[in-house]
């Protein structure tokens, strides 16, 4: 079946130590997303790709950086710099950056201890 | 940049009662309103959206209004069942671009049995 798949699904860090989360998708989207979820604040945009090898950033991109190297792939790294990193984070891929339904993968908790 | 606000945050109901969750916008150009369903641990999934040449849509037991003039936009479930309860997401094109949706905060619908 196509979708988005996001791993690992829950992850612990240390403070310092940078992580990167995973998303696939195999829907032929040209669009990925990266969205943060806290109690009470809906989703934030992280960062965003319309095409492979180009990326902007979102609302709150301090703190993270990601990669567009293939079409079906959009890993996000949560590094040191983010002050704040547990959170529960989405990656989502449309079709075109105007086009389609927005869909989301399942999820990567992220814990710092 | 765009500005949803969502209301209620939370929402408790009767099975067989109807619920009723509402969203202000703030930028006048936008044009695409979706709706998105977050059953607990797993991602977003739309259930639902309108476009600004519309006023009103309906799918079955939901529909969504759009008033322009006022600025807002509101889900209406019917006849809700104890599946409906999840966690409600309105969005607003963050400008004139579909794909930088902006979220609201969210409304987490109890349906009590």
């Amino acid at each position: 079946d196509g979708g988005i798949t996001q791993s690992p699904k829950y992850l612990f860090r240390k403070e310092g130590q940078n992580v990167t989360l995973s998303c696939e998708q195999n829907l032929n989207h040209d669009a990925m997303y990266w969205y943060r979820q806290d109690p009470g604040q809906g989703l934030r945009l992280i960062y965003y790709s319309q095409i492979v090898n180009d990326f902007q950033k979102g609302d709150i991109a301090e703190g993270y950086s990601v990669s567009r190297e293939k079409k079906e792939s959009f890993p996000l790294t949560v590094t040191s710099a983010q002050k704040n990193p547990t959170a529960f984070y989405l990656c989502a891929s449309r079709q075109g950056m105007n086009t389609g339904e927005l869909f989301f993968g399942e999820g990567s908790r992220l814990t710092v201890l | 940049g765009e500005n949803v606000e969502q209301h209620p945050s939370t929402l408790s109901v009767q099975e067989g009662d109807s619920a009723v969750i509402k969203c202000t916008y703030s930028d006048s150009a936008s044009n695409y309103f979706p709706w998105y369903k977050q059953e607990l641990g797993k991602g977003p999934q739309l259930i639902i959206d309108i476009r600004s040449n519309v006023g009103e849509k309906k799918d079955q037991r939901i529909a969504v209004t759009l008033n322009k003039t006022a600025k807002h936009f509101s889900l209406h479930i019917t006849e809700t069942q104890p599946e409906d309860s999840a966690v409600y997401f309105c969005a607003g094109p963050g400008g004139t671009s579909y794909g930088k949706l902006t979220f609201g905060q969210g409304t987490i619908l109890t349906v009590h049995p």
